[in-house]
């Protein structure tokens, strides 16, 4: 069976410090694909990022990166000089091939203090 | 950007009634999903929608659940007889022409059943 795990429920940091986001996945399947969503206090799910298991690179994109470790089943997101506007809930999410259903983590709430 | 919408944004029925929910996809997406996010919880699947027929659905996804695609754009998700437990954000989203793409989620309907 396929699993996400995000170990922390809330994250408070103050603005400019980066804070890094934990993800653990489980998957028998060989080839999967890890998904970052943000869910801000209106609502809506925004894809932030997605890596399939073969792309073991690490990404960045402006302030936001990504570590990605098949050898822990991790793929760790970090938010650097982080801002008021990043609060928001954080899903990590797995799809294997043999399905196209997303598997979500149960989210870390993350709370930017100015 | 094309995006995905959902209508109604909101919606308060009684219990018992019939909901219908409903979404259109992004023109070019051709598998179609429902999920749902009890407050505070976790994202979870509903059912997934190809070429006019479920293609997997879960355990929440009773008899109570039907989906259709009536005209070729709006993808719906009825429930027949609501239940308190059905209070929910309702997300749709839509994926394009080759399997495990991105899904693209729409901005969610909020459910409540009084």
């Amino acid at each position: 069976a396929q699993k996400v795990t995000q170990a922390q429920t809330e994250i408070s940091v103050v603005e400019k410090e980066d804070v890094t986001l934990d993800c653990v996945y489980e998957t028998r399947d060989t080839t999967y694909y890890l998904f970052w969503y943000k869910q801000p206090p209106s609502g809506e799910l925004v894809f932030l990022i997605r890596r399939n298991s073969f792309d073991e690179q690490n990404e960045i994109s402006g302030r936001y990166s990504w570590n990605f470790q098949k050898s822990t089943s991790s793929f760790n997101f970090t938010i650097t000089a982080s801002q008021v506007v990043d609060s928001a809930v954080y899903f990590c999410a797995l799809v294997v091939h043999r399905d196209d259903k997303i598997i979500f983590g149960k989210g870390t709430r993350l709370h930017i203090l100015p | 950007e094309p995006e995905v919408t959902q209508t109604p944004s909101h919606q308060v029925t009684q219990m018992g009634q019939e909901v219908i929910l409903r979404c259109v996809p992004i023109s070019n997406h051709l598998y179609f999903y429902w999920y749902r996010q009890i407050l505070g919880q976790k994202v979870e699947f509903l059912v997934s929608f190809y070429n006019n027929e479920i293609s997997e659905k879960s355990e929440i996804f009773d008899d109570q659940f039907s989906v259709e695609r009536p005209d070729g754009s709006n993808f719906t998700l009825k429930i027949r007889s609501t239940k308190l437990e059905d209070s929910a954000m309702y997300f749709c989203a839509g994926q394009g022409l080759a399997a495990q793409e991105t899904q693209y989620f729409g901005p969610g309907t909020r459910l409540l059943v009084l």
